[in-house]
């Protein structure tokens, strides 16, 4: 299977603890995204990256969190010092450059994160 | 600022009818649309997807219109069958800039096809 993965599927975590989220994108994909979804909300967009560059980050993304994607492959998303708040499914997705002004992203199975 | 919206949380269809999920937009430098369907516990799979230069996008039994001047975009299903029930998220991309890709959603309308 060549989709988008990711890891690990659920975690349970207490407040004040750091986790860690990887993403493998389709190969060949430069482009790579994070997206948090909450019960009853669409996805909301968190960052991007072209390549290992993160070209942008959403207002959403606080100190606590960083992501990474160092060479231009898989990424990590952490969140230090986990909150209640931080629940969610993060959700990451790739697509191909943009050549045309089709530029379809596809989503992984996500991660679902509870903080107790 | 929700700059897609989904008015409608639910809606519920006989197996073999039509199915007309609706979504509106207030930015008007969105210029590609997507419709992306979600089971419970996996990431949203795409559907289809069409770009402000048409009106109209068909693949199979998705067809997606689009409305520039009232900012509304519909995804008809014909004919609905039960394996079509999860929920559906309209997605809107804007032009230029540094936001280039980055998607909006929007809060998604559960979709029941009955037997």
């Amino acid at each position: 299977d060549t989709g988008v993965s990711q890891n690990p599927r659920h975690k349970i975590t207490k407040r004040g603890q750091n986790v860690t989220f990887r993403c493998d994108p389709i190969s060949e994909h430069n482009r790579l995204y994070w997206y948090r979804q909450t019960l009853g909300q669409g996805p909301e967009f968190l960052t991007y990256f072209q390549n290992e560059a993160q070209l942008e980050k959403s207002r959403l993304l606080s100190d606590r969190f960083s992501a990474e994607r160092p060479k231009g492959s898989f990424s990590t998303l952490e969140i230090q010092r986990t909150e209640q708040g931080d629940s969610a499914m993060y959700l990451c997705a790739s697509s191909r450059p943009p050549g045309g002004i089709t530029d379809t992203q596809y989503f992984g199975p996500g991660t679902r994160l509870t903080v107790l | 600022d929700q700059q897609v919206k989904q008015n409608s949380p639910s809606l519920s269809v006989q197996e073999g009818r039509i199915s007309i999920l609706n979504c509106d937009y207030t930015n008007s430098m969105f210029d590609y649309f997507l419709w992306y369907k979600k089971y419970p516990a996996e990431g949203p799979t795409f559907l289809i997807s069409i770009s402000s230069i048409k009106d109209k996008n068909e693949d199979g039994r998705f067809t997606v219109f689009l409305n520039k001047s009232a900012k509304h975009l519909s995804l008809h299903i014909v004919p609905s069958q039960p394996g079509d029930s999860a929920v559906y998220f309209c997605a809107a991309r804007a032009a230029g800039g540094t936001s280039y890709g980055k998607l909006t959603f929007g809060q998604g309308t559960i979709l029941t096809v009955h037997p």
